[in-house]
């Protein structure tokens, strides 16, 4: 899978909304870009994954340059609870493969 | 709602013993994984398994050995813990077929400590 380069750590107030940054320059035509996020003392989560348009769904958007060569998840309105590391990841279009997670943006949301 | 589980969330073992962590998951899904986390190095693949009684080795399988004999369940097995074993212990699974758009289902964890 191709890499991605995501800011260590970010920070944001309750109630605005938060732009996570991703870049995947090498990304392939077929590649799909997932977002997880993990809280603290769980699991990583399912957030949202997309191929070329943009995305949206109950948890977040996700917003996919023209080139594919970065994308940003949005959180529209931030809660304490959305405090996590949040993993950009690309997919190769393959049957049963893992996910490669990098080291992730750790969000920060103060009250 | 989906659900993987792991038979225990703490456990704590002596250099040496066979460990076993089991991962149900209720989801009929073909695909299951281990990986393990630890501080500055993320998530690392383990072992992961497409379908019962098959296993493919993931990045750093050194020390564990993997059984699935049923559908619904997955285990990691050290076969002589060490202190380096250490760690923080994730299952996943998934559905078949195209794999990019497949989302993977994670427990949530087993950290283990190996005196």
């Amino acid at each position: 899978d191709a890499k991605t380069t995501q800011p260590n750590s970010m920070e944001s107030n309750e109630e605005e909304p938060v732009h996570l940054p991703c870049n995947h320059s090498t990304i392939s035509g077929t590649d799909y870009i997932h977002w997880y996020r993990q809280l603290p003392s769980q699991g990583p989560e399912y957030v949202i994954h997309g191929l070329t348009s943009n995305v949206n769904n109950r948890m977040a958007s996700l917003a996919i340059a023209e080139d594919r060569k970065s994308s940003t998840l949005i959180l529209h309105r931030a809660t304490l609870r959305d405090a996590a590391v949040y993993y950009c990841i690309l997919r190769a279009n393959q049957a049963g493969t893992a996910l490669i997670f990098g080291k992730g943006t750790t969000l920060s949301v103060s009250s | 709602d989906v659900k993987v589980t792991q038979s225990s969330r703490y456990l704590v073992k002596r250099t040496g013993e066979k460990v076993f962590l089991e991962c149900v998951q209720d989801m009929d899904h073909e695909n299951m994984f281990w990986y393990r986390q630890d501080p500055g190095l993320g998530l690392r693949l383990i072992y992961f398994s497409y379908d019962v009684k098959m296993k493919e080795k993931g990045d750093i399988p050194e020390g564990y050995s993997v059984s699935r004999e049923k559908k619904e369940r997955f285990s990691l097995i050290l076969e002589s813990a060490s202190t380096n074993q250490t760690s923080m212990y994730l299952c996943a699974s998934s559905s078949g077929g195209a794999g990019a758009r497949n989302t993977q289902y994670f427990g949530p964890g087993t950290r283990l400590t190996v005196l």
